[in-house]
């Protein structure tokens, strides 16, 4: 069973504008991680929060992370075409870091 | 550095049929999975290894067997392929104690 759920499982913007996905877990974890898959390719790292942050930031991305409510978020600011993309979270479940557990996904379209 | 590369990237088998997927990575990582992932779902942990030598099953293990004889290649094999093996396979590798893994390109397998 997967461990993370994204929230919406589609979602179409017109670029330049934020999307914000959304990611709930069910158990413990030691962090979280998003990653990113372009059509037809492989997963990409984006980022990672560990459990004692709350917010983190990488260029035009910005991670939360709420462990009380076992929920994290994904900002994508001022989209581009190229943003166009599927977005998986991906946790540990307070596990070994031998093994991440994967959501379902949210489909990114960036309308040009 | 190729990073991490699969092989084959398509192959079409008949019901009843073997093959093996080759995963190789050249990042010296000691930990290497198998996921496959079907429309729409997030990816499912098949098998994994943390160091040479050694395997574990992961989430769907069933019908799948793993050998890892050399730290650098991790192959997935399909004694008998079943329609329900149809579905896009990816490999992936990390570094011991992380949790961020980086990924192939998949090899898209259809079972007729």
């Amino acid at each position: 069973s997967q461990q993370g759920e994204e929230d919406p499982q589609a979602l179409s913007i017109q670029e330049g504008e934020n999307a914000t996905m959304n990611c709930s877990y069910k158990t413990s974890i030691n962090n979280l991680q998003w990653y990113r898959q372009n059509s037809g390719r492989g997963l990409v790292h984006l980022i990672l929060i560990r459990s004692n942050e709350r917010e983190k930031h990488s260029g035009r991305l910005r991670v939360t992370l709420d462990t009380s409510k076992k929920s994290s978020s994904l900002l994508i600011t001022a989209s581009r075409a190229a943003d166009t993309a599927s977005y998986f979270c991906a946790t540990d479940g307070g596990s070994s870091a031998s093994k991440i557990i994967f959501g379902s996904g949210t489909r990114l379209s960036i309308r040009p | 550095n190729a990073g991490v590369t699969q092989t084959p990237k398509f192959r079409v088998l008949k019901t009843g049929q073997s093959m093996t997927l080759l995963c190789a990575q050249d990042m010296n990582h000691e930990y290497m999975y198998w996921y496959r992932q079907d429309p729409g779902m997030g990816l499912r942990l098949i098998h994994y290894s943390v160091g040479e030598g050694t395997t574990a099953k992961g989430e769907v293990p069933d019908g799948y067997n793993v050998s890892r004889l050399k730290k650098q290649n991790f192959l997935l094999g399909l004694e008998s392929a079943a329609p329900s093996q149809t579905s896009v396979y990816f490999c992936a590798s990390s570094q011991a104690g992380t949790s961020v893994q980086y990924f192939g390109p998949g090899t898209r397998l259809t079972v007729t």
